[in-house]
């Protein structure tokens, strides 16, 4: 089994808004991803968690906020977005950071208003 | 530094035809190399995965690339191209800079079939 699994499936937020996205996987994988993909262009590496522990940010602002509370769960909170914050959000994840094939949840189509 | 190039942003083919859709790679190190699928509104899906064993690659629903290293290439066939191919396929290419795999993806090329 390849699942990764995401909810919710669309989100629609205020720019005041609270919001969490949640991503889950029982492959015992330990390496979790997540991505933000703009219509038409191809995902952009978001964060990296290793072993629940926080591995990459890639420069992301921080009103967006992981959290890894298990090896087999990653949230992404979302607080106080700006409109082009909305895209898809994809979560993925490998054996292990060093193993390079990552599978890809079916993503959470956020839209800010 | 890795990059990857999708010769093309947008591939039409008739119902039946064969399909390829070209990738070039630069990679300092031995790569592994990928081809995601997406559908509209969909995550990603792998097709296939090339990490230096065989150059030729089968994947799932028909698919398959070849590796040239001579020519940094690895472009994705079908020999005959079914309505539900129709999506967008990025290439992926992955390499250990830093003792850790990072992905960089090609900007994608869209597939239409026509019927």
């Amino acid at each position: 089994d390849t699942e990764v699994t995401q909810t919710p499936k669309h989100l629609v937020m205020g720019m005041t808004n609270k919001k969490s996205l949640k991503c889950e996987q029982h492959m015992g994988h330990r390496a979790m991803y997540w991505y933000k993909q703009k219509a038409k262009k191809p995902p952009e590496l978001m964060f990296v968690y290793s072993y629940e522990k926080l591995s990459i940010n890639e420069s992301v602002p921080s009103r967006f906020s992981p959290e890894c509370p298990n090896s087999s769960l990653l949230n992404l909170h979302l607080h106080a977005l700006q409109p082009e914050d909305s895209a898809l959000y994809l979560c993925a994840s490998s054996q292990g950071l060093t193993t390079d094939t990552q599978y890809f949840g079916p993503g959470t189509r956020l839209t800010v208003l | 530094a890795q990059s990857v190039t999708q010769l093309d942003s947008h591939v039409s083919v008739s119902e039946g035809t064969p399909v390829l859709l070209r990738c070039n790679y630069s990679s300092s190190y031995s790569p592994s190399l990928f081809w995601y699928v997406q559908h509209p509104n969909k995550g990603l899906q792998l097709l296939l995965k090339y990490t230096s064993a065989a150059t030729l690659v089968k994947g799932i629903n028909g698919f398959e690339a070849e590796f040239k290293k001579s020519e940094t290439s690895f472009h994705l066939t079908k020999p005959s191209a079914h309505m539900s191919d129709a999506a967008e396929y990025f290439c992926v290419v992955s390499d250990n800079p830093t003792g850790r795999r990072a992905l960089t993806f090609g900007s994608g090329t869209r597939l239409q079939v026509q019927p």
